[in-house]
Parts: structure tokens; sequence; C-alpha cells
């Protein structure tokens, strides 16, 4: 079956840690995405990725990193720079950038402990 | 930029009632999709519009949008508890080719 996998579904991390967060997609879908999720707030964009070895900022971008050397696996790092990162992450991914529904995987909590 | 404002923020409705959630957009949707969430879980797709006046229904669920492409509505039919969860609302955002949000809808149905 296709679809998009995230792992661990529960990370728990010491502060002044980074901490990588996986997701892979097997749709074949060229664009990925990451969003962050908080209580009571819409889905934040990280970072995107409209194909391999390239990758652009989202909104809030700052104490994050990814990288893109497959088109299936968009991992993001959640560095110690990110000052406030206990938060919900979905990755997404879509066939292209333009009038996609985009694809969500089951989503990784991050606690900052 | 863009925004979209979802209302209510939430709705308790007893089963077997009919709701209506609504999706403004600040500005012109050229594509506007609707997504279902379950708490901790990712997003399931439910729908996806882009020509004003168009509705869609699937199941007990239908989607319109309005022919000035500015407001999206949301209509569940006899609700059921497995209708229960949080509704977002997106929509193309632009050049990035991401979608922007708004901040969803949490649908609570009593049995």
């Amino acid at each position: 079956d296709g679809g998009i996998t995230q792992s661990p579904k529960y990370l728990f991390r010491k502060e002044g840690q980074n901490v990588t967060l996986s997701c892979e997609q097997n749709l074949n879908h060229d664009a990925m995405y990451w969003y962050r999720q908080d209580p009571g707030q819409g889905l934040r964009l990280i970072y995107y990725s409209q194909i391999v070895n390239d990758f652009q900022k989202g909104d809030i971008a700052e104490g994050y990193s990814v990288s893109r050397e497959k088109k299936e696996s968009f991992p993001l790092t959640v560095t110690s720079a990110q000052k406030n990162p206990t938060a919900f992450y979905l990755c997404a991914s879509s066939p292209g950038l333009v009038y996609n529904e985009q694809f969500f995987g089951p989503g990784t909590r991050l606690t900052v402990l | 930029s863009q925004e979209l404002e979802q209302s209510p923020q939430s709705l308790i409705v007893q089963e077997g009632k009919n709701l209506t959630i609504n999706c403004t957009s600040s500005k012109t949707l050229y594509g506007l999709y609707w997504y279902k969430q379950k708490y901790g879980e990712g997003l399931i797709f439910l729908m996806m519009l882009q020509k004003g006046g168009e509705e869609k229904s699937h199941e007990k669920i239908t989607a319109k949008l309005d022919e000035k492409k500015q407001q999206s509505s949301l209509h569940i039919t006899a609700s059921q508890p497995s209708h229960a969860g949080i509704y977002l609302c997106g929509a193309d955002g632009g050049s990035q080719g991401n979608l922007i949000f708004g901040k969803g809808t949490k649908l609570s149905v009593k049995p």
C-alpha cells in the first residue's frame, strides 16, 4: 500500500540535543513538506522540497534543517537552536506544487524535557 | 498574506443532527481543501474545490465553494460519532506551493 510513514510516533529530547524526525513516502511524489502544529493553531510550514537535492524555507524554518537526498525521504532535524520545539510535526507529500492535494503522515509528537 | 478563518472554533452536536462549518479567506481561493484530523494523528483528505459554485459530496459530507471563491462551507448531514474530530480547511498558498490552513473546527458528536 502506498503512503507516508513517520517515525517515531513519540519522541522525547533533552534540552540542547538535536533530534531527527523521519519521513518516508512511496507514492512517487516529487514534493514533500514539513509542518508544525501547536494546540489551537493551524499548521505552519517549516520546510518544503520540490525535487531531490533542493529544498526551501517555509514560514518558521529557524532552528530546523532538512535534507532531500532521495525522492522518498525528507528527514527533519530539530536543532538545539529551536527555542520551543515541543509540538506535533506532520510530514506531507504531493505529486507537484500546484493544485494537488497533499497526503499526510501520522505525525510525530516531540516533547522536550 | 492570505489567511483562512474557520467558524465555529468548536461545535458539539447531538447524533443525527446536521451541522455546517465555514472557512473564509482573505483572498480569492484558487484551490480549497478540506481535511479531517483525529487528535494526535495525521490529516485525512476529504475534498478539493477549485471552481466557484462547485459542490462535492462524499457519503454524508458536502462541501461548497461560493461563486466569489472566498468562502467554503462543509455540511454534515445526520452526524454520527465517527464524524467527530478536527476539520481543517487549507488553500493553495501561492508561490511556495504549500497549503495554508485555518486553525480548525473541533467537532464533538454526542450519542
